[in-house]
């Protein structure tokens, strides 16, 4: 499986700031998916992110807020942008190899203030 | 509307115990069943089942499908205090490409 790291691992911020979140991969994917797990709540996908092209992103999910990079097929941003306490979650990017099978980077616990 | 549902919601067993979790799903072309195990922050991948694989066996766990009753089951036998976390079920269709559709997930709780 693919080797996947992500920054920062934890951040506490304050209400109307934004963070971005980092992913990293040790090999080239065509997709990265970035997914939230809210407190309580099980994953949602956000939206996926393709090298060259725009994200698409899942309903309830919108660019100005989460605004998405992917410069290279082993590297991907997340921002949250303009936080709430509501976006407190942890975001966890995701690849997919050639069988199918999805696996997830440590995560980013984000916490707002 | 695609859907992924597990039970029970949570169980506690004592060590050596067998554990049974179950996945049903109602999707509209069903492509892949995954199964994962959460401890802190990050799922970790433990099967994927498609109609060419309905049965893993990993050590102390394993995993079937059911396509015709829609449904999956992951046991876990001998269970071990580092069985301890949220075994969450995912369901991936033809219609959406690499989107996983989560259940709320099952916490299990292994004392000594």
């Amino acid at each position: 499986s693919a080797v996947i790291s992500q920054k920062p691992s934890r951040d506490i911020c304050q209400r109307g700031t934004s963070l971005t979140i980092q992913c990293q991969v040790d090999s080239q994917v065509t997709m990265m998916f970035w997914y939230r797990q809210q407190p309580g709540q099980s994953l949602t996908l956000i939206a996926t992110a393709n090298q060259g092209s725009e994200a698409t992103y899942e309903s309830g999910f919108v660019i100005d807020k989460f605004p998405i990079s992917r410069p290279n097929l082993t590297f991907s941003t997340l921002t949250v942008s303009n936080m709430s306490p509501e976006d407190s979650s942890i975001y966890l990017c995701s690849v997919r190899n050639n069988y199918n099978e999805q696996f997830f980077g440590p995560g980013t616990r984000l916490t707002v203030l | 509307e695609d859907k992924v549902v597990q039970s029970p919601l949570s169980l506690v067993v004592h060590e050596g115990d067998t554990v049974t979790l179950n996945c049903s799903y109602e999707v509209t072309n069903f492509r892949s069943l995954l199964w994962y195990k959460q401890e802190k922050k990050a799922p970790t991948f433990l099967f994927m089942l498609t109609s060419s694989g309905i049965e893993k066996k990993s050590g102390r766990l394993s995993s079937i499908l059911d396509k015709k009753e829609l449904f999956s089951i992951l046991n876990i036998t001998a269970t071990q205090t580092g069985d301890s976390a949220v075994y969450l079920c995912a369901m991936t269709s033809t219609d959406s490409w690499g989107k996983l559709q989560f259940g709320a997930g099952t916490q299990v709780v292994v004392t000594p």
